[in-house]
């Protein structure tokens, strides 16, 4: 079975500092794994996804993130963080078989001035 | 505009009232599922459909009913609702379910509900 977990519900960085949002998977099988972005009263919206080509992904609004099957992370970052980044974000990961999500609980990103 | 559309998007209503959670997709996708989010616990399943006729449970079913019988609508229906279904229920649609593509859910903007 797979599952994900986020550490840290709450992330705060100050505006143009380095936002790193981690998320460590277990899966049985090669895992695709994702990071959403929900802003406030929206839906969630696609950041970028890993579907076992190149480790390194880049997404939208500059986030890229690192899958390390050797750590089973997929840790999410952008190097200099903007005020409307502030959002929360999820990381997901599904078998390769299906299409069904198991989510993580969620990482709040606050940007500060 | 390709997308998934949730109606009503608030809905405040009264122990055991029956009331249904429209969900449409335009895309021709053939796989739909319904969450709900709650604070801590992020996004969970409560019923997924691969295709039309096509449903089966998540991880949090009871409550719950949902219908396929078109392609493009996918309705999350509380026979009798209670207050521990308070939460922020999420709509989304796929390709085709079986991960070929997956290349990830279109959501819909959500349904605030409260039952009181």
């Amino acid at each position: 079975a797979q599952s994900v977990t986020q550490l840290g519900s709450h992330v705060s960085v100050s505006e143009g500092a380095l936002v790193l949002l981690r998320c460590n998977y277990s899966s049985s099988v090669p895992p695709y794994l994702f990071w959403y972005v929900q802003y406030p009263n929206q839906g969630l919206q696609l950041l970028l996804k890993y579907t076992s080509a190149a480790t390194l992904v880049k997404g939208i609004n500059g986030f890229e993130a690192e899958f390390k099957k050797s750590e089973t992370s997929f840790h999410l970052t952008k190097p200099s963080a903007h005020m409307s980044d502030a959002a929360e974000y999820f990381c997901a990961v599904s078998a390769g078989d299906t299409d069904k999500l198991i989510f993580g609980t969620g990482t709040r990103l606050q940007v500060f001035p | 505009e390709a997308q998934v559309t949730q109606n009503p998007r608030y809905l405040i209503t009264v122990t055991g009232k029956k009331l249904t959670v429209t969900c449409s997709q335009n895309m021709n996708h053939e796989y739909m599922s319904w969450y709900r989010q709650d604070p801590g616990l992020g996004l969970r399943q409560i019923y997924y459909s691969m295709n039309v006729e096509v449903t089966d449970k998540g991880d949090v079913p009871e409550g719950y009913k949902v219908s396929r019988k078109e392609k493009r609508n996918f309705p999350l229906i509380l026979e009798s609702p209670s207050p521990n279904q308070t939460s922020l229920y999420f709509c989304a649609s796929s390709l085709d379910g079986r991960g070929r593509a997956n290349y990830g859910y279109t959501f819909g903007s959500g349904t605030r509900l409260t039952v009181v």
